[in-house]
């Protein structure tokens, strides 16, 4: 059973840059796809983008191209994502999710899901 | 980008009845919906996959269906713990895209 633990919250100021960490255990990792998705305070789930370690692929919501990047530590199993140039709209819960696949039909879900962590733009 | 509109936005029930909750894409995701439950402070938990597969562990009450651009999620048999918000997700094209949500709430 893979189970995810995501780094704590952080404050960042405007302009600034956040790291978040998610790390595995259990479960494979390489072949997993990692997907991120934020919540703003009171709002829905918008998805980042994703991840697949084995094939070093990431891929993006157009919406954060250019200030996005997802990494992985195969060593560590964990996954990290970097958002830069923050501003106080990017205030929210980051959360990473396991995309589970039914390898017959391509049905993708996620599950497990990170605890999330509280990104705070703030001056 | 596919558009998903959930609806109701919010509904108030009581124990014992049964909810029913819509999902419509704004173009043909075949049977790539997922619904999600998220209680306050938690992360969103998996209870459909693929328009009407039950996770495993989460209860016969849950039941979901549809194709194409409308589904469905149906709680029969309302429990205390399902006061929760719900979302639809399709996987069908990226970006993946959530429904805003419906909130069930004690009447």
């Amino acid at each position: 059973q893979v189970h995810l633990v995501q780094s704590g919250p952080e404050v960042k100021k405007p302009g600034s840059s956040v790291k978040v960490s998610c790390k595995a255990s259990g479960g494979p990792f390489s072949s997993s796809t990692l997907s991120w998705v934020r919540q703003a305070p009171g709002l829905g789930l918008e998805w980042l983008g994703n991840i697949t370690p084995l094939f070093a692929r990431a891929d993006y919501a157009q919406k954060f191209r250019g200030r996005l990047t997802f990494t992985t530590d195969e060593p560590t199993r964990t996954s990290y994502m970097e958002l830069r140039s923050l501003t106080y709209e990017d205030t929210a819960v980051y959360y990473c999710a396991t995309e589970r696949l039914d390898r017959t039909t391509t049905y993708n879900w996620y599950d497990p899901w990170g605890q999330g962590t509280q990104v705070i733009v703030s001056s | 980008d596919v558009q998903m509109t959930q609806s109701p936005s919010s509904l108030s029930a009581s124990v014992g009845d049964r909810v029913t909750i819509t999902c419509r894409a704004s173009q043909t995701i075949s049977y790539f919906l997922n619904w999600y439950q998220q209680k306050p402070g938690r992360a969103p938990k998996v209870l459909i996959y693929a328009t009407s597969t039950l996770q495993s562990g989460v209860s016969s009450r849950f039941s979901g269906s549809g194709s194409g651009t409308e589904f469905t999620l149906t709680i029969t048999n309302l429990q205390a713990e399902d006061f929760a918000t719900y979302y639809c997700q399709q996987t069908y094209r990226t970006p993946v895209t959530f429904g805003g949500g419906t909130k069930v709430d004690v009447k």
